[in-house]
């Protein structure tokens, strides 16, 4: 069990808007750790989508955002498209752990 | 271009040690972290600590303390995850990945070297 939660599953339509929630505590989001989203399509590495929140890499499409309040983030993606079927997962620093943390991850299943 | 090469698959017995090496290339060893993260099959990424090429300091997770030695060798801009005491709950994926500095965010990654620890 990660002590970031996100919901197992997702899913919408082509065109439609979908958020993925990272849920987390005073001991990582909570304390104002920067929270960062990754991509992963099977059988290949993680990509970041987005980090410290809300910043995107370059090269990733304006449909993808993030953001944070309190204990909580957010990934949202817009304008859904059959290539952003794929596992995310966000990740935060932990106090507790001393270390950096993944959450559980979702799986976005395009209708 | 950038690129963490990362070395092959391994297969080891129980109580074992593998080492993993990260050939990088295409920027400044040391001006980044270098992250180690694994990922069991059907699980999500585990952060396993991070190294400062430049100087060799290292943090792991607690969960590895004691078990895995993260080195480098700046001549050829290689990084190395060492974990010993092996159990079949370590196979996994591997990866190396390139800390874009904000708190372990990886901007690149290496391809995975996958390890199987069976008897």
């Amino acid at each position: 069990q990660s002590v970031l939660t996100q919901p197992p599953s997702v899913s919408g339509a082509p065109g439609q808007r979908v958020t993925i929630s990272c849920t987390g505590s005073s001991s990582n989001i909570g304390t104002g750790y920067d929270v960062h989203w990754y991509q992963q399509l099977p059988g290949t590495a993680p990509k970041l989508l987005i980090y410290a929140n809300s910043i995107r890499p370059s090269g990733v499409p304006d449909r993808f955002s993030g953001s944070k309040s309190g204990t909580s983030a957010s990934l949202a993606i817009t304008g859904l498209q059959a290539e952003d079927e794929a596992d995310y997962y966000c990740q935060s620093y932990d106090r507790s752990l001393s270390g950096s943390v993944f959450g559980g991850g979702t799986k976005l299943t395009v209708l | 271009q950038m690129q963490l090469v990362q070395s092959g698959a391994e297969v080891k017995k129980p109580g074992a040690s593998v080492k993993v090496s990260c050939r990088t290339s295409g920027y400044s060893f040391s001006s980044y972290d270098i992250i180690w993260v694994r990922q069991a099959s059907g699980q999500g990424p585990e952060w396993m600590g991070w190294m400062n090429p430049n100087n060799g300091n290292t943090g792991y997770a607690q969960k590895f303390q004691g078990r895995v030695t993260m080195t480098r060798n700046t001549s050829i801009t290689t990084a190395y995850m060492e974990l010993s005491s092996l159990r079949s709950e370590d196979s996994a994926v591997y990866y190396c990945a390139r800390d874009l500095g904000y708190s372990s965010s990886c901007d690149f990654w290496g391809q995975g070297t996958l390890v199987t620890v069976s008897s």
